[in-house]
C-alpha cells in the first residue's frame, strides 16, 4: 500500500522568505501528483497536479516539483506572506488518492 | 476548475441517529467519488469508493454497514452514518476526479467538508 510522507511536519517561517515543503512516497507507480492547502476546519483546495510524466508546475509563487524514480515532491513557495499560513497536503495517486500527513505553515508577520 | 458541494456543511445529533450527507458535482459527471474522513490534526483516509450504477469499494477496516453509500446520479453520491456514536465525530469530505481542463489522468475536486458530532 502506497505511505506519503511529509516533511517538516510543521514550519514557521518569517514573512517574505522563501521555503521548501517535502513529500514522499514509497510506490513510484503513480499517475499524478497533487498539493492541496488546507484552512482551519475548512475543505481541500487544489494548488498543483503534476501528471506522472511531468518534472514541474508553476502557479504564481508557487512551484512544484516531481521526481517518480525516487518518490520525492517539493512545493516551493516564494516571498512567504500570512495568508500563506494553512496545512499543506501531498496525494498521490491516480483515480485514487492517499494523502500524506501534511506540513502545517506559519508566516509570522 | 470543477465544483464539488456537500451538504450539510455541519451537522450535530445524538448517539444512535441516522446522517446523511450529500455530495454533488456541480459542473460535471462524476461516475466515481470518494468518501474521506480527517480527525483533528491528522490527514484524511480515504473510507471508500463511490461508483454510479454498482456498489461502493470500502477500504479495510470501514463497516459497510454502518457507513451507507448510495451513488444514485452520475453527479450525486451520498454517505449514510447509521446509528452514529461519538466516536463517529469528523470531518467527511468528499472528493470527484474529472479529466475536465485536459488533464491526462484524473484531478481530485473536493467539497468544502462535513463536521459531524455526535452528542
Amino acid at each position: 500500500k502506497q505511505e506519503v510522507t511529509q516533511i517538516p511536519a510543521a514550519l514557521s517561517v518569517p514573512e517574505g522568505e522563501n521555503l521548501v515543503l517535502n513529500c514522499s512516497f514509497t510506490d513510484s507507480a503513480i499517475y499524478n501528483l497533487q498539493w492541496f492547502r488546507q484552512d482551519p476546519g475548512k475543505g481541500l483546495t487544489s494548488l498543483l497536479l503534476i501528471q506522472s510524466s511531468q518534472r514541474e508546475q508553476t502557479s504564481g509563487r508557487l512551484n512544484a516539483s516531481l521526481d517518480k524514480s525516487s518518490g520525492r515532491s517539493t512545493l516551493y513557495i516564494a516571498a512567504s506572506q500570512p495568508g500563506d499560513s494553512a496545512t499543506y497536503l501531498c496525494a498521490v495517486g491516480g483515480n485514487q488518492f492517499y494523502f500524506g500527513t501534511g506540513t502545517s505553515l506559519t508566516v509570522i508577520p | 476548475g470543477a465544483v464539488v458541494s456537500q451538504h450539510p456543511s455541519r451537522v450535530i445529533c445524538k448517539s444512535g441517529t441516522s446522517v446523511k450527507i450529500e455530495c454533488r458535482s456541480l459542473d460535471f459527471q462524476a461516475t466515481t467519488m470518494f468518501w474521506y474522513r480527517q480527525f483533528p490534526k491528522q490527514s484524511l483516509m480515504l473510507m471508500a469508493t463511490s461508483n454510479e450504477g454498482s456498489k461502493a469499494t470500502y477500504e479495510q477496516g470501514v463497516e459497510k454497514d454502518k457507513f451507507l453509500i448510495n451513488h444514485a446520479s452520475l453527479t450525486l453520491s451520498t454517505l449514510t452514518v447509521t446509528s452514529a456514536h461519538p466516536e463517529d465525530s469528523s470531518f467527511y469530505i468528499c472528493s470527484a476526479p474529472t479529466t475536465r481542463g485536459g488533464s491526462l489522468y484524473n484531478e481530485q475536486f473536493f467539497g468544502p467538508g462535513t463536521r459531524l458530532t455526535v452528542l
